[in-house]
């Protein structure tokens, strides 16, 4: 199967900075990439599709100036987390489709 | 927009004894239903799909059932183990848009010994 991977897989920050969180498609090409966050004991929730060469498409409710999301090349897609609070602590998990949703394996994030 | 339901929220089923999910989804361009098994802490597994062309699949103990009229998938674990134990999602999408995935709300399963 296809190999997706996300760097940093666990990260602490303190509220009001920035937090990058990459994502890669290692073995194949992916125009198009998903962003989930998850709290705990809940389910997934769809945060944004992001597009190769073009600007990402937001959920309702998800602050696009707060969440930015850059697709620059096939193989990597960054999620940016602005100014972040402690509400914006949780996992992230990123995602390629390629027949089937290929999920990395997530970023823990805590804000302090 | 699409939206899933799941139930049950937790499931304790006895070693042995078969388990079942059940789904429900609303958009009716939704094309492909996989369902995830996910540990905590880690990503979703994919341990099944199907999709609307076809109304069950069976992998060893793992089967699913979809209803199109109904707009109703179901997942059945025969024979549970210890290491069924986790939390399963459903999932929608419509393949010939964006992909994207829609999930239910998961479901806790403990099998106990």
């Amino acid at each position: 199967g296809a190999v997706v991977s996300q760097h940093p897989s666990r990260v602490i920050c303190k509220s009001g900075t920035s937090v990058k969180i990459e994502c890669r498609s290692l073995d194949f090409q992916a125009t198009t990439m998903f962003w989930y966050r998850q709290f705990p004991k809940q389910s997934l929730m769809l945060m944004a599709t992001s597009n190769e060469g073009s600007k990402a498409t937001y959920e309702q409710g998800v602050e696009k100036d707060k969440f930015l999301i850059n697709h620059a090349s096939l193989t990597l897609s960054t999620l940016t987390v602005t100014s972040a609070h402690p509400e914006d602590s949780s996992f992230y998990i990123c995602s390629a489709w390629r027949n089937e949703q290929f999920f990395g394996p997530g970023t823990r994030l805590t804000v302090l | 927009g699409e939206n899933v339901e799941q139930h049950p929220s937790t499931l304790s089923v006895q070693e042995g004894d078969s388990a079942v999910i059940k789904c429900t989804y609303s958009d009716s361009a939704s094309n492909y239903f996989p369902w995830y098994k996910q540990e905590l802490g880690k990503r979703p597994q994919l341990i099944i799909d199907i999709r609307s062309n076809v109304g069950e699949k069976k992998d060893q103990r793992i089967a699913v059932t979809l209803n199109k009229t109904a707009k109703h998938f179901s997942l059945h674990i025969t024979e549970t183990q210890p290491e069924d134990s986790a939390v399963y999602f459903c999932a929608a999408s419509n393949t010939g848009t964006a992909s994207k995935l829609t999930f239910g709300t998961g479901t806790r399963l403990q099998v106990t010994l």
